[in-house]
Order: structure tokens, then C-alpha cells, then sequence
């Protein structure tokens, strides 16, 4: 049973590019959790999806980002027209559908650099 | 909205030492975790709490509800512990948000 996976590692674009993340949850998992860790900072919440619904999405910066979750594959964080403070590290999490008190499941990151 | 607090910041102990680092928050909760994170590296879950205390090798973990507090120890440190502990909490109302996290506590364990 694969654990959370995200993909890429590590991306790096350019001011002005998109940047797509991806994130698989573990297997038996419908619920993703989206989260940024700035540099030197702790680690927010950005968006709570389940399949095909955006769930809370109080985290997310208003403009330039999005999140999807679809019913096949896994789910995308979108970053359009990143900008340098975009640079972080972004991580999902995923539980099942049972969700209170569960074990937290975290992927490896994906690690974002704007040049 | 959920205010955690960890403290120390930062800890540089010597191997064998034993770490204590602690967690409170402002509002009640469903469920507190623990998570450990190594440099450019993921974040792995170590303890999830919602009273009381658990134990998995040489981690503690307690949590006292009523003064909304955690500590987590651990003992007889060594190098391989080097890396920032987070406490996240979960809210109560069992919502939709996630976890609220503290800013984590940078440990170093020299040899």
C-alpha cells in the first residue's frame, strides 16, 4: 500500500509559468488536504478536497491558484504566473473518508523555486 | 481560529540527553498530532493524541486536555533525532478545515 505520493520533487519555473503539483492519496483515501510551508515559516493550510468537490478553500490565495481533485487521477494544485514568493514547499495529506481523529498521511513534497 | 505555540524554538542537546518539547493551544480540540520532519525532507506522523499518553520506542507523548497542553519527550537521544518536530492540532467541531500547525522546534542532537 503506497503512501501518499507527490510528484514532481522539485520544480522550478519561471516568474510568469504555471506550476502544477500533483498529489495521489494513499489508496482507500478520498479526502486531500493541501498545505504550504514558506520558507522559515510553519506550515498553513490551503484547501480540503474530496473527489470532484472543493470542500474548504480558505487557504488559498484568491488569485492565480486553484485545486482539483477528479474523479480518476490524482489531485492538482495549480500556481499560475508564479511570482518568487510562490517558493515553498508543498505538501499533501490524505485520510479516509472517516476522517475524524485519524492518523495524519503526508507526502514527500513537492519543493517549488522561482526564478 | 486555532493559536499553537511550541517551545523551544530551537534545541541543541548532547546524545543520551533527554528532549522535551512542548506544545499548548488556544481552543479546543479534536486531536493533536505529532510530526516529524528532516531537513528537504517529508513529514511523517509520530503520535496522534486525543487524551492521556502513548509510547513508541524511545517518543512519548502526552497530552493534558484540560490545561490544552502536549509535551513529547524523548529519551536517550541521539544524532539521528536531528530534525524540527511540529504539533498540529485538530479543531473540534470536526470541520473542514485541516490541521493547524505550530512553527515546529528545530532539534540537534550532537554526538
Amino acid at each position: 500500500n503506497a503512501g501518499v505520493m507527490q510528484n514532481p520533487r522539485h520544480l522550478v519555473r519561471r516568474r510568469g509559468q504555471e506550476a502544477r503539483l500533483r498529489c495521489s492519496p494513499m489508496k482507500g483515501h478520498s479526502h486531500v488536504y493541501w498545505y504550504r510551508q514558506l520558507p522559515e515559516e510553519g506550515l498553513k493550510f490551503m484547501v480540503y478536497l474530496q473527489k470532484e468537490n472543493i470542500i474548504d478553500e480558505s487557504g488559498m490565495p484568491k488569485e492565480r491558484f486553484s485545486a482539483e481533485f477528479p474523479k480518476e487521477g490524482p489531485s492538482i494544485l495549480r500556481i499560475q504566473q508564479v511570482v518568487r514568493g510562490d517558493s515553498a514547499a508543498y505538501f499533501c495529506a490524505s485520510s479516509p473518508l472517516n476522517r475524524v481523529n485519524t492518523e495524519a498521511f503526508f507526502g514527500q513534497g513537492t519543493r517549488l523555486t522561482v526564478v | 481560529k486555532n493559536e499553537v505555540e511550541q517551545s523551544p524554538q530551537n534545541l541543541t542537546a548532547q546524545e543520551g540527553e533527554f528532549i522535551t518539547i512542548n506544545c499548548s493551544y488556544s481552543v479546543g480540540i479534536s486531536a493533536l498530532h505529532w510530526l516529524q520532519q528532516h531537513p528537504g525532507g517529508g513529514i511523517v506522523s509520530l503520535f496522534m493524541l486525543s487524551s492521556g499518553k502513548k509510547k513508541h520506542g524511545r517518543l512519548i507523548a502526552t497530552i493534558n486536555i484540560q490545561e490544552k497542553h502536549s509535551s513529547l519527550h524523548i529519551t536517550a537521544s541521539h544524532p539521528r533525532d536531528s530534525a524540527v518536530y511540529i504539533c498540529a492540532v485538530e479543531g473540534s467541531g470536526g470541520g473542514a478545515d485541516g490541521l493547524t500547525f505550530g512553527k515546529g522546534t528545530h532539534l540537534i542532537i550532537q554526538p
